[in-house]
């Protein structure tokens, strides 16, 4: 099985903050790294898909990158609306899609 | 507009079966490229890949799960369902139905529904 590990766990920041989240997969993955957002209560929303493909709808603040084992998603103006929790997950290995354990983003 | 609804009761006993139906609509469950699969999250915790199906009735599931779950689908309501078998207070969790291609993400989802284990 390929375990996804993010970091960090949790993080404080302040609205206007370029934030940086990151996760590793424990075996090469290509680019077949998804990267979601989900508030309380709330099913995830797909933000990035491929490691760098914006979502459509998804604001442009909001960026992803790496291949292979390593992968960041960037946000880069922290708006109110997006602290939330976010979640990595690799789609490469046939149909059994692991997520990362997630990022809680919380107001400083 | 692509819809996924979860239903099933929201409340199991210990050593029963965890029974879920996630009914689509405005689009077809046959459509060819798609697989419908389940994701659950315990309170307050992470994500888990359940496993998902294709209209054909290939199915694949999460290992550690495999030997609990069972995936079917019924394209004549389209509809898809999800059994697990011999459930314990482990397996309370909202569980999620969603859609997605081979090799890519969920981009549509149910909206969650909470299923409880306990006597």
């Amino acid at each position: 099985d390929i375990q996804m590990t993010q970091s960090p766990s949790s993080l404080s920041a302040s609205v206007g903050d370029r934030v940086t989240i990151t996760c590793r997969a424990s075996q090469s993955i290509s680019s077949y790294l998804n990267w979601y957002q989900q508030k309380p209560g709330k099913a995830p929303k797909l933000l990035i898909y491929a490691a760098s493909s914006l979502q459509s709808g998804v604001p442009s603040r909001f960026s992803g990158s790496g291949s292979g084992t390593d992968f960041t998603l960037t946000i880069s103006s922290l708006q109110p609306e997006d602290f939330a929790t976010y979640y990595c997950q690799q789609s490469y290995s046939t149909l059994m899609y692991s997520f990362g354990q997630g990022t809680k983003l919380e107001i400083k | 507009q692509l819809q996924l609804q979860e239903s099933g009761p929201g409340l199991v006993k210990p050593s029963e079966t965890l029974s879920l139906t996630c009914t689509v609509s405005g689009g077809s469950i046959s459509s060819s490229s798609y697989y419908w699969g389940w994701i659950r999250q315990p309170p307050g915790k992470g994500l888990e890949w359940i496993g998902s199906i294709y209209y054909s009735g290939s199915t694949y599931y999460n290992p550690s799960l495999k030997s609990r779950v069972t995936i079917s689908v019924d394209t004549s309501k389209n509809q898809f369902s999800l059994n697990l078998s011999s459930v314990t207070a482990a397996d309370t969790a909202v569980y999620y139905c969603a859609r997605h291609r081979a090799a890519a993400p969920s981009d549509y989802w149910g909206q969650g529904t909470l299923v409880t284990v306990s006597s």
